[in-house]
């Protein structure tokens, strides 16, 4: 079955600094989802990617799509202690099934 | 429309009991699926429905889970015989399709089987 691996699986940084999390399928995607939880929340979605190569911005942070569509990444710029929480990518092999989540990157900003 | 919402918020029971969960989506929303999530994990699709239709279920679900959703609207989980491995959130979301837009995830129901 179709299998999404993300790293690091924890990253500590420093308020201010940048992070960035990988995410790989073991299948090519016809989309990719990006979803924040926060500590004690449910996940809330963030972006859809779905055309090869694709880059997508809000405010702070940076979404891409692999060209071959099997891999994507999730850039914050200048973190703030609000970016706090676990930021999972969900990919869809296309037609009738759910996502499959990875197992995501937990963001532990120190201010 | 106030989101996604999903009851009762927390459930505990005793091994080999049965327990159902309700969610009822964005009423809107065509889709509504299941998930579950333990500590640290991303959340592990179970099975989703297409208006009325159920239209996939996990491998992984052992047949102790069933899922119904009448008339396309609320959806409800039962799991039979609880086992202390079924500890866990059960997280119900819903979409539309065609707009691009991801899952809107409820709350979650927190079961724990002692």
């Amino acid at each position: 079955g179709q299998q999404v691996m993300q790293i690091p699986q924890y990253q500590h940084v420093q308020e201010g600094e940048d992070f960035t999390t990988y995410c790989n399928s073991s299948t090519t995607l016809s989309n990719i989802q990006w979803y924040k939880q926060r500590p004690g929340g449910h996940p809330v979605f963030l972006i859809q990617l779905v055309k090869s190569g694709e880059v997508k911005k809000q405010k702070r942070l940076t979404f891409q799509f692999g060209e071959a569509k099997k891999n994507s990444s999730l850039h914050i710029t200048a973190t703030q202690t609000t970016d706090v929480g676990t930021y999972f990518c969900a990919g869809s092999g296309g037609g009738a099934d759910g996502l499959t989540f990875g197992k995501g990157t937990h963001l532990i900003i120190q201010p | 429309d106030t989101g996604v919402s999903q009851d009762p918020r927390h459930k505990i029971t005793k091994r080999g009991q049965n327990v159902t969960f309700r969610c009822d989506p964005i009423s809107e929303h065509n889709r509504l699926y299941w998930y579950r999530q333990t500590l640290g994990q991303g959340p592990e699709f179970l099975t989703y429905f297409q208006n009325e239709a159920q239209l996939e279920k996990s491998r992984l679900l052992s047949d102790r889970f069933s899922a119904e959703r009448p008339k396309g609207s609320f959806s409800t989980l039962e799991i039979q015989r609880t086992e202390q491995g079924d500890s866990a959130m059960y997280l119900c979301a819903s979409s539309l399709t065609g707009t691009g837009g991801g899952y809107t995830f409820g709350s979650g129901t927190r079961l724990t089987v002692v």
